[in-house]
């Protein structure tokens, strides 16, 4: 079946410009992750979604990120006056609840953002 | 969450077995322990989870300590496909969100 998928694969930006990088998550799947991973190190956590409402959003890094889930399903992570810093592949993960430990997370193939 | 620490890196043979080791010396009552995998490009893998109990799935096998402070993801027969980063991550039952906190994981190098 169809699983988590990212658009774009590869986006390059130039300093302050303003990017979307979109994922489309599993369908059914209520809870959806962004996370972003720098080169060598593990992914980490950015905001999660309950169905359309954010309902952490305690790992985005400043007030230039932002992302939405209007219906409940595809999610768009919105970046603004973008930098060289933020270059990094960006995950996108769904599950089918939020809640308990069995609800693995499935991931997308990422978005690689390189902000030139 | 618990903190994991993880070797950086490791070989294994192909068709050998591969043992992964995961110290969480802080682990509380109520944490799981995840084993994730992550392949050259791709997103991260659930492999395997288990709470006290030694766990096995079709992909590996999970071995808890008693005490609980460590375990071993063992992939019982590693072949070149299973080269990828693997991450041990601790985390709280039913917690809202269930964000996963990676750490640096253990680079396997499956050799020929």
């Amino acid at each position: 079946g169809a699983g988590v998928s990212q658009t774009p694969s590869n986006k390059v930006t130039e300093k302050g410009k303003y990017v979307e990088l979109r994922c489309d998550p599993i369908s059914g799947h209520t809870a959806l992750y962004w996370y972003r991973q720098s080169l060598g190190q593990g992914p980490e956590f950015l905001i999660y979604f309950q169905g359309t409402g954010a309902a952490d959003d305690s790992g985005l890094p400043n007030d230039r990120f932002f992302a939405v889930r209007p219906e409940g399903s595809v999610s768009t992570l919105k970046i603004q006056r973008t930098e060289r810093g933020d270059s990094a592949v960006y995950l996108c993960a769904s599950s089918p609840m939020g809640g308990g430990t069995d609800n693995e997370q499935f991931f997308g193939p990422g978005t690689r953002l390189t902000v030139l | 969450d618990a903190k994991t620490t993880q070797p950086t890196s490791m070989d294994c043979a192909e068709g050998r077995a591969a043992n992964l080791p995961c110290n969480h010396s802080t682990i509380s009552g109520n944490e799981y322990v995840y084993w994730y995998r992550q392949i050259h490009s791709q997103g991260p893998q659930y492999i395997i989870h288990g709470l006290k109990n030694n766990e096995t799935n079709e992909m590996a096998s999970l071995i808890i300590t008693e005490d609980r402070k460590s375990s071993t993801l063992i992939l019982p027969h590693a072949t070149l496909r299973d080269t990828a980063v693997y991450y041990c991550i601790v985390r709280v039952a039913m917690d809202a969100g269930n964000m996963l906190t990676f750490g640096g994981g253990t680079r396997l190098m499956v050799k020929p």
